[in-house]
């Protein structure tokens, strides 16, 4: 069974502070990706990475950044938190290219920004 | 760009009616991969089904969608709601990168 976990579960964060999310695979895949998800927009990939040290901007990257150290981690970095950035935020990883094969989602962090 | 409509963003049924969900994407890609994911509350997102195969029904734990070019849809059917299908929908379109496009999704709520 896939593996995937995320941590903090939740997080209260200030705005202006910086908040780190971790993603932890356990699948063996390559391809790893940071959603968030609001109500009335669904999912959206904020960054994606299918190595170790290089991630991809995906469709909403402005204000977030990400750090792929190893194939089992990648992290989304906010610098400097905002309250529009209140969300819940998943990670997903996936054997080879996601667009063909399935994603493995963990639990989820919700993050509220005050 | 790649692109997944869901229109309906709430359904609310009575048990025991049949169920559909639409989903229509626009894509440049022939070989696009179309995607149903399911969200539980309280669990993480998992796939519920997935075809690339155009005009050919596909189907798991009772939920079937049949994939059709020509009016690039992707709808979820089931033909019998029940309590525990209540949850977040989301069509999802794989193209000819890594990533997948995912709709707005849709809330099933089935009541008795």
């Amino acid at each position: 069974e896939a593996a995937v976990t995320q941590s903090p579960r939740s997080k209260v964060a200030v705005t202006g502070g910086k908040v780190t999310l971790s993603c932890h695979q356990t699948n063996n895949h390559d391809y790893m990706y940071w959603y968030r998800q609001d109500t009335g927009h669904g999912l959206r990939l904020i960054h994606y990475s299918y190595v170790a040290d290089s991630t991809e901007k995906g469709d909403i990257p402005d204000g977030y950044k990400a750090s792929r150290p190893s194939q089992e981690n990648f992290s989304l970095i906010l610098e400097l938190a905002s309250l529009s950035q209140t969300a819940v935020y998943f990670c997903a990883s996936s054997d080879w290219g996601g667009a063909f094969y399935e994603q493995y989602f963990g639990p989820g962090t919700r993050l509220t920004v005050l | 760009g790649d692109s997944v409509t869901q229109k309906e963003g709430l359904v609310t049924l009575t048990e025991g009616l049949p169920v559909m969900l639409n989903c229509t994407y626009q894509t440049i890609y022939s070989n696009a991969f179309l995607f149903w994911y399911v969200h539980y509350l309280n669990e993480s997102p998992r796939l519920l089904l997935k075809s690339s195969t155009d005009n050919k029904r596909t189907e798991h734990q009772g939920f079937h969608a049949t994939l059709h070019k020509s009016s690039s849809s992707f709808h979820l059917q089931k033909s019998s709601a029940q309590l525990s299908d209540s949850a977040l929908y989301y069509c999802a379109l794989g193209g000819s990168n890594a990533k997948l496009t995912f709709g707005k999704g849709t809330k099933l709520s089935v009541k008795s």
